[in-house]
């Protein structure tokens, strides 16, 4: 399995309160992506990485920022939850290169906006 | 924008049959990757299935194969012999070909029940 770690798996929060999510890996690869799970809508990214310090958009960026200071730690923040953020976020990770074309997946983590 | 369609939200089949998943995408490019995702209920994401658009020979993995159509941008994934353990969600992705970041277009999903 690729060495890939969120944290936490699992969060209920409130309503307006800021939240951040950590993506861990420890395979040294230059990708690495932020995407949701919903019912109906398969997964849709959030925002990628393909560098530290080097960030950009996904289709579903709105209301969600992201950091990379490190090789190997990509972070997502909810700055003021909302309900509609409940989902299941899944970080991935890709080595560079237009032909390395598999991306490896972390274990999900349910956040729950109450 | 590409966009990728399973038109198929559940499906249900024995044991040891053959079941065909259904997928669609819509895109511009001539050069891009077509994969098989499965989500069994730990939700870890698995690669079932890899396919080159390049490629007309439709890719095989054990008991996994696909259909690709290409002129009809149809993408179907063929399980045969179906086990227990095949019960879980199918997600049909697209990939553009280009240097950089691999970012995935996924369709909506499938979930699939293997009854023993």
């Amino acid at each position: 399995d690729a060495g890939i770690t969120q944290s936490p798996r699992h969060k209920v929060t409130e309503t307006g309160t800021p939240v951040t999510l950590r993506c861990h890996q420890t395979e040294n690869h230059r990708y690495m992506y932020w995407y949701r799970q919903d019912p109906g809508h398969g997964l849709r990214l959030i925002h990628y990485s393909y560098g530290v310090k080097d960030t950009d958009k996904g289709e579903v960026s709105d209301g969600y920022s992201v950091s990379r200071s490190k090789t190997e730690d990509f972070l997502l923040t909810l700055e003021s939850a909302t309900s509609s953020q409940t989902s299941v976020y899944f970080c991935a990770i890709s080595r560079s290169g237009a032909m390395n074309t598999e991306a490896f997946f972390g274990q999900g983590t349910r956040l729950t906006v109450v | 924008a590409q966009t990728v369609t399973q038109s198929q939200p559940e499906m249900s089949v024995q044991e040891a049959e053959t079941v065909t998943l259904s997928c669609t995408y819509d895109t511009s490019e001539s050069n891009y990757y077509l994969f098989w995702y499965k989500q069994p209920p730990s939700r870890q994401m698995i690669l079932v299935i890899r396919q080159e658009a390049y490629k007309q020979q439709n890719a095989t993995e054990n008991r996994f194969s696909v259909n690709f159509q290409k002129a009809a941008k149809s993408f179907s994934l063929k399980i045969s012999d179906s086990q227990l353990g095949d019960t879980a969600m199918y997600f049909c992705a697209f990939m553009k070909v280009a240097q950089g970041a691999q970012k995935l277009v996924f369709g909506q999903g499938t979930r699939l029940t293997i009854n023993p």
